[in-house]
């Protein structure tokens, strides 16, 4: 059973905005579980876009973005483009002192 | 530059064990803070974390994976060692090793990650 939840696909049209999520099956997420997010395409190793619930990494758009809203970990990208659509991934550190990744959100932008 | 890159069997035997090595440059595990991890992702499906080893040899492993599971590094080798018992066809994936940094003042998981060695197990 999956820990960390997302949404198993989303869409979105292109320049729109959309909004995933990262969360837990029993609790609340905050920055003290240090969300990360990936972007993946196939046959490719993720990418990270965020770390540390909303540090963008070197080199990737301001349009993407992360936050907390309510009790989950939240990826905004704004002036969604073709070239978006892929799998996107968070992962959350464990009280276990463990890293564990959610089920990853395939978004569509159509 | 840090690259990393997996490398092992391509295939494996159901009850065999796998071992696979990451090899890596541009950084060393020596280094306060610095962390190798051990990701696999089977066809289709999540990203799932295995191991993670730091630079001051804590271990980390998957809690539903833990006993089957061993990392080992060799620093003056660049390598990070992962051994997994008793493979089984579910364990068919790629598996990817990655870099990260856990300061603390904040942690920057898997930053680069390794092509991907896809594993394949069965008779």
């Amino acid at each position: 059973q999956t820990v960390v939840t997302q949404e198993p696909s989303l869409s979105v049209s292109p320049g729109g905005t959309v909004t995933l999520t990262c969360g837990l099956r029993s609790g609340s997420v905050s920055t003290f579980y240090y969300p990360s997010w990936y972007q993946q395409t196939p046959g490719q190793a993720p990418r990270r876009l965020i770390y540390s619930t909303n540090t963008r990494s070197s080199g990737v758009p301001d349009r993407f973005s992360g936050s907390i809203l309510g009790n989950k970990a939240a990826l905004t990208i704004t002036g969604a483009q073709a070239d978006d659509e892929s799998v996107y991934h968070c992962v959350l550190y464990m009280d276990r002192g463990f890293w564990e990744f959610g089920g990853g959100t395939k978004l569509t932008v159509l | 530059q840090i690259t990393l890159k997996e490398s092992g069997p391509t295939l494996v035997k159901p009850t065999q064990t796998l071992t696979l090595t990451c090899t890596f440059s541009g950084f060393s595990l020596s280094t306060s803070g610095v962390g190798v991890g051990w990701i696999r992702q089977s066809p289709g499906k999540a990203l799932e974390c295995l191991a993670l080893i730091y630079w001051n040899d804590d271990k980390r492993y998957s809690p539903s994976l833990r006993s089957r599971l061993t990392i080992t590094k060799d620093t003056s080798k660049h390598q990070v060692v992962l051994t997994m018992t008793n493979m089984d066809p579910v364990d068919t994936a790629t598996y990817f090793c990655a870099h990260g940094l856990f300061l603390a003042s904040g942690f920057e998981p898997f930053d680069y990650w390794g092509q991907g060695a896809l594993v394949t197990v069965s008779s």
